[in-house]
């Protein structure tokens, strides 16, 4: 199984200040035809998963746009430019380019 | 609205059986890929089972291969899983998800323990 590693797992950050997660995948995540099946997902507490990035850099509809997803290969990262008190939750990185999909250990944000 | 709607789960004992269900709204069920994704408390998530969009082709997560099977019904917009001979490592909140390679709505989760 391709594995997924992010860093940190724990993420304080002061409100209005940017964080940024890092997610490695064990081997590259193109796939066939071309895409790059590198999502990020957020789960608040008591809440199922949510998409906010699919394809290494497209933001869900209604997803704010301080949140932002680059990279290639088997390197990418998830970007929130000023952290707001909402954004506390765990965030997944997970691959679906390779079966079965994977995801990361996840990274907690938190307010410091 | 577009929206899945996951049940089905309860307290078991080890060896028992469980069929989850969750039911699809708002969205033309039959055109998509749908799978499993389950979370052990405090633990991340992990992949349970796929299914296609004609129920032809069907991928398990090797932890549960043989004990547990996916189905779906699209006449009845509905997606399946019997879990059959279920152990303690079982025990988790099991989400259905659509579309495997970018899961884009989830149900809300049913939990499922696993205790004698």
């Amino acid at each position: 199984d391709v594995v997924m590693t992010q860093s940190p797992l724990s993420l304080p950050v002061t409100l209005g200040q940017p964080a940024s997660i890092s997610c490695r995948s064990s081997q590259s995540l193109v796939y066939s035809d071309g895409n790059t099946y590198l999502n990020w997902f957020q789960q608040r507490p008591g809440q199922s998963p949510r998409r906010l990035i699919y394809k290494v850099s497209n933001r869900d509809s209604g997803v704010p746009d301080r949140f932002s997803g680059s990279g290639s290969g088997t390197d990418f990262t998830l970007k929130i430019s000023r952290v707001e008190a909402e954004d506390v939750a765990v965030y997944y990185c997970m691959q679906g380019t390779h079966w079965p999909g994977t995801f990361g250990q996840g990274t907690k944000v938190e307010i410091k | 609205e577009v929206q899945l709607v996951d049940s089905g789960g309860g307290l078991v004992q080890p060896g028992g059986s469980l069929r989850l269900s969750c039911a699809a709204s708002g969205f033309s069920f039959s055109s998509y890929e749908m799978t499993w994704v389950r979370q052990a408390p405090e633990k991340g998530l992990e992949w349970v089972s796929y299914i296609s969009p004609s129920g032809s082709t069907i991928y398990y997560a090797d932890s549960v291969k043989g004990r547990f099977t996916i189905s779906r019904d699209n006449a009845k917009n509905s997606l399946y899983l019997q879990m059959n001979s279920l152990r303690a490592e079982d025990t988790a909140v099991y989400y259905c998800a659509r579309d495997p390679r970018g899961p884009d709505v989830w149900g809300q989760g049913t939990t499922v323990t696993v205790s004698s």
